[in-house]
């Protein structure tokens, strides 16, 4: 198993640009999620999924998109980058509601 | 909505001691689960250890056990016998159990830096 996949890995961006990062698990785990992590300020969640076709907001949706159309992949999209989304991004799944959740390797984004 | 405070922004240990990093919540919910997560400059998030909130016994995982205390909504790592690869940020974070789609949610404290001193 490969786990949890993220790409890019790094990527700069100008403000304005848009943007989908690509997650895809192959645990056929049904719960998936996007954190943004902030130095000082933990990892916040973004968006998160229960499964194919189910998609809720986190703390700080704004400003992104995501879609579950299938239970392998959960992009973030970015739609009009902007200076205040410069961070490292985690994509993360998970089996069941009582296991952790497996995490990618992160993307660090930089909006200029 | 659910939050967890770690007030030790950093902490430091001597290789080969003991060290205890600090974890609360809050919460109105009964049923939920709890974690550690460690976080080494490789910037990988790892899961260290788990705890259910209806099991009263405290979970270990060799040198990491934890101290869980419901009615405080304390959740306590400790580190035994310390070592140089235990050096990384650790991550408090809590999961429900509960209805709706908010057992999706995993909830982080702001994290502590744990420096090991050889």
């Amino acid at each position: 198993n490969a786990g949890v996949t993220q790409t890019p890995k790094f990527q700069v961006l100008k403000t304005g640009q848009s943007m989908t990062l690509q997650c895809a698990q192959d645990m056929n785990h049904e719960y998936m999620s996007w954190y943004r992590q902030d130095p000082g300020m933990g990892l916040r969640l973004i968006h998160y999924s229960v499964g194919a076709g189910i998609t809720d907001q986190g703390e700080v949706p704004n400003g992104y998109n995501v879609s579950r159309s299938t239970t392998e992949d959960f992009p973030l999209r970015l739609l009009s980058a902007a200076p205040s989304q410069t961070s490292v991004y985690f994509c993360a799944s998970s089996y069941s509601r009582g296991t952790g959740y497996t995490f990618g390797s992160g993307t660090r984004l930089t909006v200029v | 909505a659910q939050t967890v405070t770690q007030s030790q922004p950093e902490m430091s240990v001597q290789e080969a001691e003991t060290v205890t990093l600090s974890c609360t919540y809050d919460t109105s919910e009964s049923d939920y689960y709890l974690f550690w997560y460690k976080q080494p400059p490789s910037r990988q998030m790892i899961l260290v250890i788990r705890q259910e909130a209806y099991k009263q016994q405290n979970a270990t995982e060799n040198r990491f056990s934890v101290n869980f205390q419901k009615a405080a909504k304390s959740f306590s790592l400790k580190i035994s016998d310390s070592q140089l690869g235990d050096a990384a940020m650790y991550f408090c974070a809590y999961r429900s159990a509960g209805g709706g789609t908010s057992y999706g949610k995993l909830t982080f404290g702001q994290g502590t830096i744990l420096t090991v001193h050889p």
